[in-house]
């Protein structure tokens, strides 16, 4: 049970890359979470997604999108990589909200760097 | 807006310390309060909590929820070198999706 799986776990892009961060967990959780941590901050609500073929925005969505084709995979896509871009980005899933444990579980991380 | 805020920002303390981390919150559908640890990588589980004044405990770890006062801590006993690392506070809100609103973390170093 490997749990939340991200890759790469590093990247350097150039300014106006485009890039597919990869997030898989093998929970069967239905909900699943991107985010961005920036240094000295929390972590800031990127996408989510409910189930399969459903996504939608959290705090900080600009410049991202995602899909949710199937319950175990969320990619991350960043189109036109902007220096703002450079963070650290986490997936996280859970159960859903009929759970009465519903913590969100955490990947290891990709640390990316626009220059 | 939703926010969270963690207090202190950082602290230095001695192995051995008792240590207490604050949590406050202003939120409009609160579900319920969780602490993560994260030792340069991802966040990892402490606690959940969602009702008022029932201790969560494990090891030297603890932490109480006051839903009137929207206030968590976090308390530490007998800290280790171990014990080092950013303690992130998050609210669960209880609305469609389950989001997480995190505090900015408090820093945690543990001298020997």
């Amino acid at each position: 049970n490997a749990g939340v799986t991200q890759t790469p776990k590093f990247r350097i892009l150039k300014i106006g890359q485009s890039m597919t961060l990869q997030c898989t967990q093998d929970m069967n959780h239905n909900y699943m979470y991107w985010y961005r941590q920036d240094p000295g901050m929390g972590l800031k609500l990127i996408y989510y997604s409910v189930g399969a073929g459903i996504t939608d925005k959290g705090e900080v969505p600009n410049g991202y999108n995602v899909s949710r084709s199937t319950t175990e995979d969320f990619p991350l896509r960043l189109e036109l990589a902007a220096p703002s871009q450079t963070s650290v980005y986490f997936c996280a899933s859970s159960r859903g909200l009929a759970a009465s444990y519903n913590e969100q579980f955490f990947g290891p991380g990709t640390r990316l760097t626009v220059l | 807006e939703d926010k969270v805020v963690q207090s202190p920002l950082s602290l230095v303390v001695h192995e051995g310390d008792t240590v207490t981390l604050n949590c406050s919150y202003e939120v409009t559908n609160f579900r319920s309060l969780l602490w993560y640890k994260q030792e340069k990588k991802a966040p990892t589980f402490l606690f959940m909590l969602t009702s008022s004044g029932i201790e969560k405990k494990s090891g030297r770890l603890s932490s109480i929820l006051d839903k009137k006062e929207l206030f968590s801590i976090l308390n530490i006993t007998a800290t280790q070198t171990g014990d080092s690392a950013v303690y992130l506070c998050a609210v669960e809100l209880g609305e469609y999706g389950n989001k997480l609103v995190f505090g900015a973390g408090t820093i945690l170093r543990v001298k020997s």
